[in-house]
């Protein structure tokens, strides 16, 4: 059974600062997303990742995956207020018939304080 | 707006009661997915469609749950006989599954339902 793990759960930074969220699934998979949360909203669609050594970056935030050792990371460079929210891993369940669900890690509540 | 939305947006109902929550997906997606998320963690898979048809179920989704989507665009989420455990965001999620570079798609999820039983 797929299980996703991400650390850490809760992130206090400063703004200016940088910071590694990581996520750990444990079985083979084709795809790994990352979302954003807001408090009391839905998710917003941030990277979809899709082979080994992929990178994507937007803004202050950067993807990387890394199938073999079935890690991603989020990295943040120079931290706004802004990007305080929940940041979600999520990864492709049925690697082997196509099927949609994606299994999600805890989440990671990051806070930027000034 | 072309995004997913859900409807309620809020529910509060007594345990016992039931209670069907409406999604409208993004038009011309294939899929569809309902998941729920509680408080502090991230959603769990419910259910998804490719079309009309029910194609994978959690077995979180007890015999008290139905979901359907009657024409292939928008879905319900029936609860019946609900209980407080059942107090939660209920998100549904579209996407457009392709033949080719299927391994592309990307979930889009509405705002949700937040149930509160009582």
């Amino acid at each position: 059974e797929l299980k996703v793990e991400q650390n850490p759960l809760f992130l206090s930074m400063q703004e200016g600062k940088n910071y590694t969220i990581y996520c750990n699934y444990s079985t083979t998979s084709d795809r790994l997303y990352w979302y954003r949360q807001d408090p009391g909203k839905s998710l917003e669609s941030l990277f979809v990742l899709l082979s080994n050594g992929a990178v994507k970056q937007e803004g202050r935030l950067m993807a990387s995956l890394d199938t073999k050792a079935r890690l991603s990371t989020l990295h943040i460079t120079a931290a706004v207020h802004d990007l305080s929210a929940t940041y979600f891993c999520a990864v492709h369940a049925s690697f082997y018939n196509q099927g949609g669900k994606l299994i999600f890690g805890q989440g990671t509540e990051l806070s930027v304080k000034p | 707006d072309t995004g997913v939305s859900q409807n309620p947006r809020h529910k509060i109902t007594k345990r016992g009661q039931n209670v069907t929550f409406r999604c409208d997906p993004i038009s011309e997606h294939n899929r569809l997915y309902w998941y729920r998320q509680t408080l502090g963690q991230g959603p769990e898979f419910l259910t998804y469609f490719q079309n009309e048809a029910q194609l994978e179920k959690s077995r979180l989704l007890s015999d008290r749950f139905s979901a359907e989507r009657p024409k292939g665009s928008f879905s319900t989420l029936e609860i019946q006989r609900t209980e407080q455990g059942d107090s939660a965001m209920y998100l549904c999620a579209s996407s457009l599954m392709r033949l080719a570079g299927g391994n592309q798609e990307t979930q889009y999820f509405g705002p949700g339902t937040r149930l509160l039983v009582l």
